[in-house]
């Protein structure tokens, strides 16, 4: 049963434009969520994460905003560049730490084009 | 090379073979994880360990599948008498566990691409 679900598997936007990323949880127990970036033949990497005690997180060009009450979050990248064009994934945990599993989504490709 | 490495990067196996995985976390790091991707799948979890000992292997799907990690450092995920629903990419990301309530990210390696024929 997939508790994290990314519901669009693919995403296209031109350079310069934002990117919004969406992703819903069911499990109410997840307090701490965080966003995957995965170039192909490469490992995931780290991009920005958010705590339950928050609704929003910025870093540079990455924001992700969370809505408890709809279990909801999204990343929102601007300006969208092409090195931006990876499989990003959501992912959350329980207990507010990243100790232990990290439950998933099934990711979205975003495709950033010139 | 500070991160996390893994071998083979690609493993084609016949039905019903053995293999072994291996994972090296980064230096220091007292927490490790296996995940697996399937294809069209999300990041599967399969068991962490915190040290050498496991406290969550419920990811495991099958008594197929056993891991083990020696000196707080190497891993080895072990697939027995593999099956082709075992083909996919297994990932092994490794953490600092600095206390309690720790929000260190996990880093990733690149996988190793399992193919079972």
């Amino acid at each position: 049963d997939q508790q994290v679900k990314q519901n669009s598997p693919s995403l296209s936007v031109q350079e310069g434009r934002i990117s919004i990323l969406n992703c819903d949880y069911t499990n109410s127990m997840f307090d701490y969520f965080l966003w995957y970036k995965k170039y192909p033949a490469e490992g995931p990497t780290f991009l920005i994460s958010i705590s339950s005690i928050k609704d929003k997180n910025e870093d540079g060009r990455f924001t992700v905003f969370l809505n408890k009450s709809a279990k909801h979050l999204s990343l929102h990248i601007v300006p969208s560049q092409p090195g931006d064009s990876a499989v990003y994934f959501c992912a959350a945990s329980i207990g507010g730490s990243t100790l232990g599993r990290l439950y998933f989504g099934r990711g979205t490709q975003l495709t950033v084009w010139p | 090379g500070a991160g996390v490495s893994q071998s083979p990067s690609n493993k084609v196996t016949e039905k019903g073979k053995d293999v072994e995985l291996r994972c090296d976390p980064i230096s220091g790091h007292t927490a490790l994880y296996w995940y697996r991707q399937s294809l069209g799948q999300g990041l599967e979890f399969l068991i962490y360990f915190q040290g050498n000992s496991a406290p969550d292997k419920s990811g495991l799907p099958s008594d197929r599948f056993s891991a083990e990690r020696t000196g707080g450092s190497v891993s080895t995920l072990t697939i027995q008498r593999t099956q082709q629903e075992d083909s996919a990419v297994y990932l092994c990301a490794s953490s600092l566990f600095k206390g309690r309530a720790v929000q260190e990210t996990q880093y990733f390696g690149p996988g190793t691409r399992l193919l079972v024929l």
